[in-house]
């Protein structure tokens, strides 16, 4: 199975902050990762695919970028309503795997 | 709109079992692979299993293979998760979910269904 390390764990920022979150994948996956965004009670929201695709309807403010075993997600001015939990998951076969996640903080 | 709508969450005794449910709605069902996701109190995301279209392949997380069974019903526009010897450590919020351009990547989540798994 293909192992997803993401870090930070958590972060601390300010509104207008850029942040960026790390994940590395235990082999090589081919641009097969999605980012999400969760919120306390809420299902995750896909942010992007292809790791460097925007899902409709995200800001442009959040980027991805990466390739082989290294991605970066990245948001370039934390707005209030970015402070939330962040997953980085592939997608290059079965089984599906997550990162442990990225809380970010005010 | 799509709507991805689980059901049948409780709580229930360790080495019990649990069917679980996804009603969807708003899209052509059988066109996609599905898949439940769930997430432990406090914890991060766990993907379990995927379906395709036509529910001749599944596919399993190591965790809950030869325990869960997934399947669907086309004519109903259902997804079901059947969850038998039930752990402790199954307690989680359940997802449906599927992705519009790969399977993998989840665009669309149900709102969730809470399972307990307690003595």
């Amino acid at each position: 199975d293909i192992q997803m390390t993401q870090s930070p764990s958590s972060l601390s920022a300010s509104v207008g902050d850029r942040v960026t979150i790390s994940c590395r994948a235990s082999q090589g996956i081919a641009y097969s990762l999605a980012w999400y965004q969760q919120k306390p009670g809420k299902a995750p929201k896909l942010l992007l695919y292809g790791a460097s695709t925007l899902e409709s309807g995200v800001p442009s403010r959040f980027s991805g970028s990466g390739s082989g075993t290294d991605y970066t997600l990245t948001i370039s001015s934390l707005q209030p309503e970015d402070f939330a939990t962040y997953y980085c998951q592939h997608y290059y076969g079965t089984p599906y795997t997550f990162g442990q996640g990225t809380k970010l903080e005010i | 709109e799509v709507q991805l709508l689980e059901s049948g969450g409780g709580l229930v005794h360790p080495g019990g079992s649990l069917r679980l449910s996804c009603a969807a709605s708003g899209f052509t069902f059988r066109n996609y692979a599905m898949s439940w996701v769930r997430q432990a109190p406090g914890k991060g995301l766990e993907w379990l299993s995927e379906i395709s279209g036509g529910g001749d392949s599944t596919y399993y997380a190591g965790s809950v293979k030869g325990r869960f069974t997934i399947s669907r019903d086309n004519s109903k526009n259902t997804l079901d998760l059947q969850m038998n010897s039930l752990r402790v450590e199954d307690t989680a919020v359940y997802y449906c979910t599927y992705g519009t351009f790969y399977a993998g990547s989840h665009d669309n989540w149900g709102q969730g269904t809470r399972v307990s798994v307690s003595s």
